[in-house]
C-alpha cells in the first residue's frame, strides 16, 4: 500500500471547537485501517482499528469513519481539548501479516 | 500488565559501526513489527516477526536485519551506520488475529555521528 495522504498537515483549534481530518488511501488490497495518536515524549496510542466499508468507531470525544470503496477515513474530535493536542495517525494495513503503511499525520494544537 | 519494552533508550553510535536494539512485546503478543521514524520519512515500516520468522519486510537496504527469539523478544541489528540512520526505532506488538492494536514501546533514539 503506497500512497497514504492525511490532511492537512496542521490544525490550530480553539478550545471547545470541533474539527476533523482526513486519511486517503489506495483502495486496492485494503485489509484495515488503524488511527493512532501520538502525543510528544509519548507512543503512539492506537484509537481505531476499523475494517467493514461504512465503519464508525468512537471514543470519547473522538470518532472516526471509514469508506474503503473510495479510499478514505475522517477523523473527528468534538470539543477539542488541550490535552487532544497530538500528532494524529493513520495506517492502512494490506492482508499480509501487521505490516502498517503510516501517513505524515496530521498535528493538532488545540489553543485554550 | 507491562507495555513494550525497548532497550536501550538512547544511543550515540560512528559511522561505520553497527548496532543491536532490543524489543520485549507485551506478554501474549507473538507478533513484532519494527519502525523507523525520521523527520523527512515519517513513521515508515522495517520488518516483522511471528512465531520467529520474518513475516514481512520493508524497502530497507539488507544493512538492517532483525530476529525473533522463541519468548517472542526482538532484535534488530543495523550494521555499517550512516549519518542516514539516525532516528527513533519504535518496536510494537499485537496479539493474533490480525487485524488488532499494535501496541508501541517508548522507542530508541539512535544518533549517527
Amino acid at each position: 500500500i503506497l500512497n497514504v495522504e492525511q490532511s492537512p498537515q496542521s490544525l490550530h483549534v480553539q478550545e471547545g471547537d470541533s474539527t476533523n481530518f482526513t486519511c486517503s488511501f489506495p483502495s486496492s488490497n485494503f485489509y484495515a485501517l488503524h488511527w493512532y495518536r501520538w502525543e510528544t515524549a509519548k507512543s503512539p496510542e492506537a484509537l481505531f482499528v476499523m475494517t467493514l466499508n461504512g465503519d464508525e468507531k468512537k471514543k470519547g470525544r473522538i470518532s472516526a469513519t471509514l469508506n474503503t470503496k473510495e479510499g478514505y477515513s475522517y477523523l473527528y474530535i468534538k470539543g477539542s481539548q488541550p490535552e487532544d493536542s497530538a500528532t494524529y495517525l493513520c495506517a492502512p494495513q494490506g492482508a499480509a501479516g501487521n505490516k502498517l503503511t503510516f501517513g505524515g499525520g496530521t498535528r493538532v494544537l488545540v489553543k485554550p | 500488565k507491562a507495555g513494550v519494552t525497548q532497550t536501550p533508550r538512547y544511543l550515540i553510535k560512528t559511522r561505520g559501526q553497527q548496532v543491536t536494539l532490543s524489543c520485549s512485546p507485551i506478554s501474549g503478543h507473538r507478533s513484532v513489527s519494527w519502525y523507523q521514524q525520521t523527520p523527512g520519512q515519517g513513521l515508515q515500516f522495517l520488518f516483522e516477526y511471528f512465531s520467529e520468522t520474518q513475516r514481512n519486510k520493508g524497502n530497507f537496504p539488507g544493512r538492517f536485519s532483525g530476529r525473533q527469539f522463541s519468548n517472542s523478544r526482538s532484535e534488530m541489528n543495523v550494521s555499517t551506520l550512516e549519518l542516514g540512520d539516525s532516528a527513533l526505532y519504535l518496536c510494537a506488538s499485537s496479539l493474533e488475529p490480525s487485524p488488532g492494536d499494535q501496541y508501541f514501546g517508548p522507542g530508541t533514539r539512535l544518533t549517527v555521528t
